[in-house]
Order: structure tokens, then sequence, then C-alpha cells
């Protein structure tokens, strides 16, 4: 079965830092590209980040740019997100997802989410 | 950036009837477009990618059209599991990738 988890949700403070996990399983991991989307309660879906399938090419989104950084342990099947500075419209539930192979971009496996909320 | 942006903001229909949902891009994205449904708290699904191909596991009841800046999403005949919220999404030039506001599909 393809899976994604995602861990390290939480409360933090603003200026706080958080890392989050996604560990992979069902497929070969160092495949495929990978992606961070988060959805703002009660908003639309936003991406966020994504990564080269060996880590060489990572974009950002403007609004995490120098705050955030996308990173992958192929050999641990995971991918992770660690954030920096963390600001109250950083809080949202933040999904892991796979890139489809090939030349197109949809998402088509997704963990389950990890909340995180930002507030003093 | 390019803007998505997806009309109706809701749209009411009953099961049985067709929907068919909109979405507008800035600027071309050629065929580079996906769907995704979202059921509340659940992750989205991927329906459709390249604007008119359906994802593994996609009922034949949805379609995609369209291309350059006009894309359609149509559901010929809604069931119940059909009402959720549509988000668009374009890869055309990224980063970054970007998303509409989406349409929730609600029973009439």
């Amino acid at each position: 079965e393809l899976q994604l988890v995602e861990s390290g949700g939480g409360l933090v403070q603003p200026g706080g830092s958080l890392s989050l996990s996604c560990v992979a399983s069902g497929f070969t991991f160092s495949s495929y590209w990978m992606t961070w989307v988060r959805q703002a309660p009660g908003k639309g879906l936003e991406w966020v980040a994504d990564i080269k399938q060996d880590g060489s090419e990572k974009n950002y989104v403007d609004s995490v740019k120098g705050r955030f950084t996308i990173f992958r342990d192929n050999a641990k099947n995971s991918l992770y997100l660690q954030m920096h500075s963390l600001r109250d419209e950083d809080t949202a539930v933040y999904y892991c997802a796979r890139r489809t192979s090939g030349r197109h971009y949809g998402c088509d496996v997704w963990g389950q989410g990890t909340v995180v909320t930002v507030s003093p | 950036e390019i803007v998505m942006t997806q009309s109706p903001g809701t749209l009411s229909v009953s099961p049985g009837e067709k929907a068919t949902l909109s979405c507008r891009a800035s600027q071309t994205v050629s065929s580079n477009l996906a769907w995704y449904q979202q059921k509340p708290g659940q992750a989205p699904r991927l329906l459709i990618y390249g604007a008119s191909a359906r994802a593994a596991g996609t009922p034949a009841r949805f379609s995609g059209s369209g291309s350059g800046t006009e894309f359609t999403l149509t559901i010929s005949s809604l069931q119940s599991e059909d009402f959720a919220v549509y988000y668009c999404q374009q890869y055309n030039n990224w980063p970054p990738i970007t998303f509409g506001q989406g349409t929730r599909l609600e029973i009439k």
C-alpha cells in the first residue's frame, strides 16, 4: 500500500521552530519528487516546497524562503521540513505528497497531514 | 506567479445531475493543469492531470477539458460521494505551483 505518514506538528510560539517528518512506504521513495502542501484553517491549498529525487533541486514559495528548508533522506524513505521564524500565518495542516512521475505535476499520494499551530 | 480563479465558489446540484466547475488562469498554462477533490477532514485526492487525463482510480463520470487559460471539470451524474471541495492546480510555470481557491459542490 502506498503510504505517507507525517509527524512533528504541534503548538509553537511566534518566532519559534519546528521540524516536520514524512515517512514513505509502498513505493520507491528515491524515484520521486516530493512536495509539502499546507492548508490554513478553513482555507484552500498552498504549495510550500518541493525537492528533486536526489535532493539536488529545491523550490519554495516566496513566503517561506529563508525560513523553511526541505530535505530528504532516501536511505530512510523520509522527507523533512525544517521551519524557523514561524509566524501566525504559518498555522496550517501540512501535507507531504508525492509528485507523479514523468512531466506532469500531479500529487497522487498524500499523507494524512500534521497540524502546526503558531500562537503565543 | 500565475493566479488561478475558480468559479463558482459554491455550486448546488442535485444527485444524478451534471456539475460543471470552471478554472481560469491569469496567463496560459497550456495543458499543465490538475484537479483535486477534498472531503472534510481528508487529504486532497488527485482526479485529473494534463487537463484531461484521469488519474488512477478516478471514475469515468469525471472529465476534464480545456487548455491555455480556461478549464472545466465536469461530473456527468453526481453521486453522493462526489459532494466535496474541488481545486485546480497549475504546473506550467513553477515555482510556484499555484492552486485555485476551490469550488464547494453541495447537495441541492
